[in-house]
């Protein structure tokens, strides 16, 4: 079975401090792991993805997440947060089942001035 | 690409009255994906096709909602008759199986306000 848990609904940090989002998964095939980020009245749009290539992946807006199978974990970091970081996001694993993907219940981040 | 297209963006209707969601998928897609989002339950998987093909419906809250996928341009999400419950944003996915990875592309959404 697939399953993802998003440690924390909120996350609150300065602007300029580093990002840590977690995310932990469960998974009984090799997994696809994502990273979504919902801005405000608008869909889900992916951050970044990893395919079983290098454990750290780098993504969009100087986001990027590191693969630790020992953890079952891919966390989504940034060293710096901006104002605009200010979204929800997801953390997805893909399913056993071809084209499903699971997802996680979201993180609130907000940045503070 | 123009991504995928929902609509209406918005919908308004009063409890009782039918309700249809229109979605067209990323060209070249194979599967399409309908999801709900609420503050109270996050976001739901409602149903998903694969070549124009239910797989999965487990996620429809019950017989007041259904969906088609007359081609593989268009998909439609309905509720007949609609509750105040029903109120969310829906969302439309879809992706490809030749990427392998199985990214999906979302929609804009539509938020529906039952009154």
């Amino acid at each position: 079975a697939q399953s993802v848990t998003q440690l924390g609904s909120h996350v609150s940090v300065s602007e300029g401090a580093l990002v840590l989002l977690r995310c932990n998964y469960s998974s009984s095939v090799p997994p696809y792991l994502f990273w979504y980020v919902q801005y405000p009245n608008q869909g889900l749009q992916l951050l970044l993805k990893y395919t079983s290539a290098a454990t750290l992946v780098k993504g969009i807006n100087g986001f990027e997440a590191e693969f630790k199978k020992s953890e079952t974990s891919f966390h989504l970091t940034k060293p710096s947060a901006h104002m605009s970081d200010a979204a929800e996001y997801f953390c997805a694993v893909r399913g056993s089942t071809l084209g499903r993907l699971y997802f996680g219940r979201g993180t609130q981040l907000t940045v503070w001035p | 690409d123009a991504g995928v297209i929902q609509s209406p963006r918005h919908e308004v209707t009063e409890m009782g009255q039918e309700v249809t969601l229109r979605c067209k998928p990323i060209s070249g897609h194979d599967y399409l994906f309908w999801y709900r989002q609420t503050m109270m339950r996050g976001l739901e998987l409602l149903i998903y096709f694969n070549n124009n093909v239910p797989i999965d419906d487990s996620g429809m809250p019950e017989d007041r909602f259904s969906a088609k996928m007359p081609n593989a341009s268009f998909s439609t999400l309905k509720i007949q008759p609609s509750e105040p419950r029903d109120s969310a944003v829906y969302f439309c996915a879809s992706s490809q199986t030749s990427g392998r990875t199985h990214e999906q592309f979302f929609g804009p959404g539509t938020r529906l306000t039952v009154l």
